[in-house]
């Protein structure tokens, strides 16, 4: 079955760190690039990163500096470490397969992040 | 860095055409694509490349770009057609959404 497994959420405090990962199966995973796409309750959708074929990353403003994308080809996993996190960063956090035409074709179920004290 | 603006809600009767626009700067020159969002869920692929259908989406959803405006339009809209929609572009080497609208089935 083609799917998207998130883990690795869970409660942190704020200035902590998580790292989240995602198994892929049922494709080619190394032939994809990935992305990683939050949600905070009630809101839209936000991008968080993406690693492409060849290992390029990037990442919007809000998160530079503080998140790593990476990915182990080998494993089919892709995950983000996240680092001084903040209350904002609260959010379910999903990994997306990204295709050639720049959309989004295969989500996971998420996995739920939450920075409190 | 670039914007796309959605109504926040979009209200339909059943059998009717629901139409939500995803507004941006020349977005007609741009790729769009929408993503359909129930409770509880991940967002699902609806429309690719402005008007385009993956397979297993009915061909009541459409879509449509040009100029300043993309539209997702819905036939014929039915109960399990309510749910939270989002457009999306790539512009500068980022990924770009919406802030969503709110489809509701009266």
């Amino acid at each position: 079955e083609v799917q998207l497994v998130e883990s690795g959420g869970g409660l942190v405090q704020p200035g902590g760190s998580l790292r989240l990962s995602c198994a892929a199966s049922g494709f080619t995973f190394s032939s994809y690039d990935m992305h990683w796409v939050r949600q905070a309750t009630g809101k839209g959708l936000e991008w968080v990163s993406a690693i492409g074929t060849a290992g390029d990353t990037y990442y919007p403003g809000s998160v530079k500096g503080r998140f790593t994308i990476s990915r182990e080809n080998a494993k089919n996993s892709l995950y983000l470490q996240m680092n001084s996190l903040r209350a904002g960063d609260t959010a379910v956090y999903y990994c997306a397969r990204g295709t050639t035409k720049g959309y989004f074709d295969l989500w996971g179920r998420g996995t739920l992040v939450t920075v409190s004290s | 860095s670039y914007v796309l603006t959605q109504p926040p809600s979009v209200s339909v009767a059943p059998g009717q055409t629901a139409r939500i626009t995803c507004g941006g700067n020349n977005i007609g020159s741009k790729s769009v694509h929408w993503y359909q969002q129930k409770p509880g869920q991940a967002p699902v692929l609806v429309v690719y490349d402005d008007s385009d259908r993956p397979s297993g989406i009915p061909e009541r959803f459409s879509g449509s770009n040009s100029g300043n405006t993309a539209t997702l339009t819905i036939s014929r809209v039915e109960a399990g057609d309510e749910a939270d929609y989002y457009c999306q572009v790539w512009d500068s080497s980022s990924v770009v959404f919406g802030g969503g609208t709110k489809l509701t089935v009266l």
